[in-house]
């Protein structure tokens, strides 16, 4: 069975930093991109990053681009994201999604994690 | 970027209705569309990717339709499990949106 379990999220003052970790199981993790994806309090849901299945790709939406960073440890099982810089604007639940094996549809879904962003 | 736009943000419904939720794209976008379910609380579940493919597991009462801009979801005969929000998205690898979200409530 494919898991995707989320944690490091937490409250956080403006301008800080936050390290989140997604831990897969039940499916070959180094053979499968990855995303994070974020959802604002009552808000829509926001795709907020990518990395390929070698980590030699990664993408960024713009509201995040030059403060969060992807990664991932394929020997881990383990996906990250490094947040800093923090506003109040990135308090979200933050969901890893694994990328479908037929394209780049999210076809797995951790629980999420909650980031707030406050002081 | 290519907008999604999904109206309405609410759709009132009866057990046993026949739903449709429309979902456009600023510009073609092909096939390149999924469809999501989430409920208060949870993770969005994937229903439907390639348009009109329907996931492993999805009940074949959900159907996708549409091609270019313009797209649509349904549902054949409304269950109580699914009144949610769903989820439109044009899918890349290298900037995927999503539409606002249409929420199916009980009529």
């Amino acid at each position: 069975e494919v898991q995707l379990v989320e944690s490091g999220g937490g409250l956080v003052q403006p301008g800080g930093s936050l390290r989140l970790s997604c831990a897969a199981s039940g499916f070959t993790f180094s053979s499968y991109s990855m995303n994070w994806v974020r959802q604002a309090p009552g808000k829509g849901l926001e795709w907020v990053s990518y990395i390929s299945s070698g980590t030699s790709t990664v993408y960024y939406a713009d509201s995040v681009k030059g403060r969060f960073t992807i990664y991932r440890d394929n020997a881990k099982n383990s996906l990250y994201l490094q947040m800093n810089s923090l506003r109040a604007e990135d308090t979200a639940v933050y969901y890893c999604a694994r990328a479908g094996g037929h394209g780049d549809y999210f076809d797995y879904w951790g629980q999420g994690t909650l980031v707030t962003v406050s002081s | 970027d290519i907008q999604m736009t999904q109206s309405p943000s609410t759709l009132s419904a009866s057990v046993g209705d026949r739903v449709t939720i429309p979902c456009r794209a600023s510009q073609s976008i092909s096939s390149w569309l999924a469809w999501y379910q989430q409920k208060p609380g949870k993770a969005p579940k994937l229903l439907i990717y390639g348009a009109s493919s329907l996931d492993s597991g999805v009940p074949s009462r959900f159907s996708g339709s549409g091609s270019g801009t313009e797209f649509t979801l349904t549902i054949s005969s409304l269950q109580p499990d699914d009144f949610a929000t769903y989820y439109c998205q044009h899918y890349n690898r290298y900037s995927p949106t999503f539409g606002q979200g249409t929420k199916v409530e009980i009529k």
